[in-house]
């Protein structure tokens, strides 16, 4: 079957740092995503990545290692309006998007 | 920029009711997909569409969902006889084709079966 884990729910203090974990068990892979999402609102599109490595955006970077199934999210200076969910998605062999339940994160003074 | 627009916001039905949820993909899109968010649960994939057919499907979209592009912008969904478990987010999105790195959604459309 298909299955990925993250975390439920995280909780970080403004300014820090916090890596939010995926990992995928999938029929094929063609690429794993990372979206926000605010509760109540669609989910809107943060990173990609399809080769092993890091990729770098601004205070957001996501990691990718295939031959673990494995990738993160890691958030810097986090800011109030951060607290969101964080979805965790891949792309199987048919270009199917599969979904992560999705890390709720909360930011605290 | 363009974005993704999708009508009602929210739809409230009574059971064994039909609805069509409609979406507007971005224009030069061509990849169309419909995905379902209980409350408080994952996404999930219904369906993508392609060149005026279905091009995947998942296990939930049986025979009560039906997609159809009436025309050059509109892409719909719509469930026959709806049943409680139907609530949900409906969120409809486009891509340029079907290796594209980003799909935009639109806002969702809140459906309450009651």
């Amino acid at each position: 079957g298909q299955n990925i884990d993250q975390p439920t729910e995280m909780t970080a203090t403004e300014g820090a740092i916090v890596q939010i974990n995926c990992t995928y068990q999938t029929s094929g892979f063609n690429g794993l995503f990372w979206y926000q999402q605010h509760a109540g609102e669609a989910p809107t599109f943060l990173s990609y990545n399809v080769l092993d490595g890091l990729e770098e955006k601004g205070r957001f970077s996501s990691f990718l290692s295939r031959s673990k199934g494995y990738s993160y999210l890691l958030l810097k200076e986090l800011q109030m309006k951060d607290s969101a969910s964080y979805l965790c998605a891949v792309q199987d062999s048919n270009y199917q998007l599969i979904w992560g339940a999705g890390t709720k994160l909360i930011i605290k003074p | 920029e363009p974005e993704v627009t999708q009508t009602p916001s929210h739809q409230v039905t009574q059971m064994g009711q039909e609805v069509i949820l409609r979406c507007v993909p971005i224009s030069n899109h061509l990849y169309f997909y419909w995905y379902r968010q209980i409350l408080g649960q994952k996404v999930e994939f219904l369906v993508s569409f392609y060149n005026n057919e279905i091009s995947e499907k998942s296990e939930i979209f049986d025979d009560q969902f039906s997609v159809e592009r009436p025309d050059g912008s509109n892409f719909t969904l719509k469930i026959r006889s709806t049943k409680l478990e139907d609530s949900a987010m409906y969120f409809c999105a486009s891509s340029l084709d079907r290796r594209s790195r980003e799909q935009y959604f639109g806002p969702g459309t809140r459906l309450t079966v009651t």
